[in-house]
């Protein structure tokens, strides 16, 4: 079974300053993995994802992730954070191909931006 | 534009009485989620289905079912709610084409 692990349920950054934001995946076969991000009270919504085309992945809002398959990470970075960016984030890897869905999710990330 | 909705956003209801939880889309999804979200585990699967007439179980399947008699709905049914029951509760469809879950805005459950 395929399985996915977030390093820090919290993270914390000052504005403007990096955001990484670690997962690590565990799979059998070639997976598609997937950053998703929920604000407060709303459903998650899709940030980017990999499906084995370019390993250096471009999302909204200026994310990226770089799929490493040495390191089985899919870590998701923004240069600056915004105040904005402040969330919870969940890595996730599907199970059975894009033709069934149905994914498997980390435990998530709070990710907290001060001023 | 389609979406997926959830009914109702906010639910209390005593130990022991039957709930069910309704998830509706508009974009003609093959496949439909229901996954629940609790803090410290993330998103977890309860039950899932690829077309009318199909369910599955999920990992947390436990005291919960669903029926699939349209490709538009797919209703959670919990058969006597528990307290363990309380949570956050996620409906999620796909094409399968593209591998992206499309949410709803979730349902707020408390069991007393």
């Amino acid at each position: 079974a395929q399985s996915v692990t977030q390093l820090g349920s919290h993270v914390s950054v000052s504005e403007g300053a990096l955001v990484l934001l670690r997962c690590n995946y565990s799979s059998s076969v070639p997976p598609y993995l997937f950053w998703y991000v929920q604000y407060p009270n709303q459903g998650l919504q899709l940030l980017l994802k990999y499906t084995s085309a370019a390993t250096l992945v471009k999302g909204i809002n200026g994310f990226e992730a770089e799929f490493k398959k040495s390191e089985t990470s899919f870590h998701l970075t923004k240069p600056s954070a915004h105040m904005s960016d402040a969330a919870e984030y969940f890595c996730a890897v599907i199970e059975g191909g894009t033709s069934y869905g149905k994914l498997t999710f980390g435990q998530g990330t709070i990710l907290t931006v001060h001023p | 534009d389609a979406e997926i909705t959830q009914s109702p956003r906010h639910k209390i209801t005593e130990t022991g009485r039957q709930v069910t939880l309704a998830c509706h889309q508009t974009w003609n999804h093959n496949n439909m989620f229901w996954y629940r979200q609790d803090l410290g585990h993330g998103l977890r699967l309860i039950h899932y289905s690829y077309g009318v007439q199909d369910t599955n179980k999920g990992e947390v399947s436990d005291g919960y079912s669903v029926s699939r008699s349209n490709t538009e709905d797919l209703p959670l049914t919990l058969e006597s709610a528990a307290s363990s029951q309380t949570s956050v509760y996620f409906c999620a469809s796909t094409d399968g084409n593209t591998g992206e879950l499309f949410f709803g805005e979730g349902s707020r459950l408390t069991v007393l």
